[in-house]
């Protein structure tokens, strides 16, 4: 089974637009992480926003947000306002183990677009 | 902060010769660091994830002797692809973090491997 599953290959948006990207993820652990990532043309992988396992409220960094919904096992990113920079691939990846031996699984990417 | 280097971020070789890739936390100690292998338009896949002064742990499938990882100290881990070959051939990240279990990875900017 996928741990991590993002169903949109590719999703477009209009700028200034909100958009929500989803993912879903399987995992027996109680404590967790979920994270999102951006990966522009340049390839680097920048950090956007994070929620925890035991976090009761959503996470929400500048104009991302997540939407944790635990039972449901989903953590959809949010991203209000779009801008033409926001344009890349989008990953979620959720963390799994304890201090010392942690592993790290990502989804197969959405790729975002904005539109002028 | 949490700023981690690549070096190199380019590096074309021939067939046969080895390739040594580093990765740096330049603003904090990382007590766990990963490397990743990303193939053109997939999504990223964990290769092993070293903790300082100890062997790195090898996902399945990914062959000890050929990826040597040295996490010598706690701002530095290599990667040596041993004996390149073009199948080799691919865009390597690292990541690091403190590693706590809620802790954030810092991504590198990746090295992009051609093997002739």
């Amino acid at each position: 089974a996928q741990k991590i599953t993002q169903t949109q290959p590719g999703m477009f948006v209009q700028e200034k637009e909100a958009v929500t990207l989803d993912c879903t993820y399987d995992t027996s652990d109680q404590s967790y992480g979920l994270f999102w990532y951006k990966q522009p043309s340049s390839g680097e992988m920048i950090f956007l926003i994070y929620q925890g396992s035991y976090d009761e409220q959503n996470a929400t960094e500048g104009r991302y947000s997540l939407n944790f919904q635990k039972a449901r096992k989903s953590a959809n990113l949010v991203i209000s306002a779009s801008q033409l920079g926001d344009s890349a691939m989008y990953f979620c990846a959720m963390r799994e183990g304890i201090w010392g031996y942690q592993k790290v699984t990502f989804g197969t990417g959405t790729k975002l677009q904005v539109i002028p | 902060g949490a700023v981690v280097s690549q070096h190199p971020s380019w590096v074309i070789c021939k067939s046969g010769t080895s390739v040594k890739i580093e990765c740096r936390s330049l603003d904090f100690q990382a007590t766990t660091m990963f490397w990743y292998r990303q193939f053109p338009k997939q999504s990223l896949m964990l290769m092993a994830t070293s903790n300082e002064g100890s062997k790195a742990t090898y996902e399945q499938g990914v062959e000890k002797d050929k990826f040597l990882i040295n996490h010598a100290s706690l701002t530095l881990s290599t990667l040596t692809v041993t004996s390149a070959h073009p199948e080799d051939s691919s865009f390597y990240i690292c990541s690091a973090s403190r590693g706590h279990t809620q802790e954030t990875q810092y991504f590198g900017p990746g090295t992009r491997l051609l093997v002739l």
